[in-house]
């Protein structure tokens, strides 16, 4: 079946525009992750969603991120008035269940502030 | 308290060799171990995962060794082929929220 996919896979923005990264999760998976990876870094933490709760948004960096998911399914992360230090790749995963075992990656989004 | 630390950052094993990548925690309260391997542009893939329970876990080349007392845990990979050359990341999941390494980029020679 088809996996999680994530558009665009690549973005370059200027500093100060708003921008928007689409997550499909795994159908029937209830619960969506968001992660940021900067170069050499590891996976750092954004948001959660699981169902119908409240997500958990304690990983987002600054009010100018905020997180959606539409009807359970879809997901966009929004960041307004991009930085440079935005500039990251934008992972999307998504698991069966709370704390479901295997989180499934999708290709990501190449953020590019210039 | 929330951290996992990784080492090494980067590794290069000639084929056939054994590959060890080594991470510690802090926080007792972590119940899922998992490793996960990245290919260039792609997103992280599940390898293998451990429980908190068991002191080794075997899935083909691949092995976790875990060590509750000493909070560490390690990935061995076996007979490591070219093929293997990626960047492993090790992972420490509370409920749902997980803490990963920094990752080790692994390059294994021909």
């Amino acid at each position: 079946g088809a996996g999680v996919s994530q558009s665009p896979s690549n973005k370059v923005t200027e500093k100060g525009k708003d921008v928007e990264l689409r997550c499909d999760p795994i159908s029937g998976h209830t619960a969506l992750y968001w992660y940021r990876q900067s170069l050499g870094q590891g996976l750092e933490f954004l948001i959660y969603f699981q169902g119908n709760s409240a997500p958990d948004k304690s990983g987002l960096p600054s009010d100018r991120f905020s997180a959606e998911r539409t009807g359970g399914s879809v997901s966009t992360l929004t960041i307004q008035r991009t930085q440079q230090e935005d500039s990251a790749v934008y992972l999307c995963a998504s698991s069966y269940g709370q704390g479901g075992d295997e989180q499934y990656f999708g290709p990501g989004t190449r953020l590019t502030v210039t | 308290q929330q951290q996992v630390k990784q080492s090494p950052q980067s590794l290069i094993v000639q084929k056939g060799g054994i590959s060890i990548i080594n991470c510690a925690y802090e926080n007792t309260a972590f119940d899922y171990f998992p490793w996960y391997q990245q290919f260039p542009g792609k997103g992280p893939a599940l390898l293998i995962a451990i429980r908190p329970d068991v002191s080794e876990k075997k899935e083909g080349r691949f092995t976790i060794s875990f060590n509750k007392s000493a909070k560490q845990f390690s990935l061995h990979i076996m007979d490591s082929q070219p093929g293997d050359s990626a960047t492993y990341f090790c992972a420490a999941r509370r409920t749902y929220k997980y803490i990963f390494g920094t990752g080790t980029r692994l390059k294994v020679l021909a």
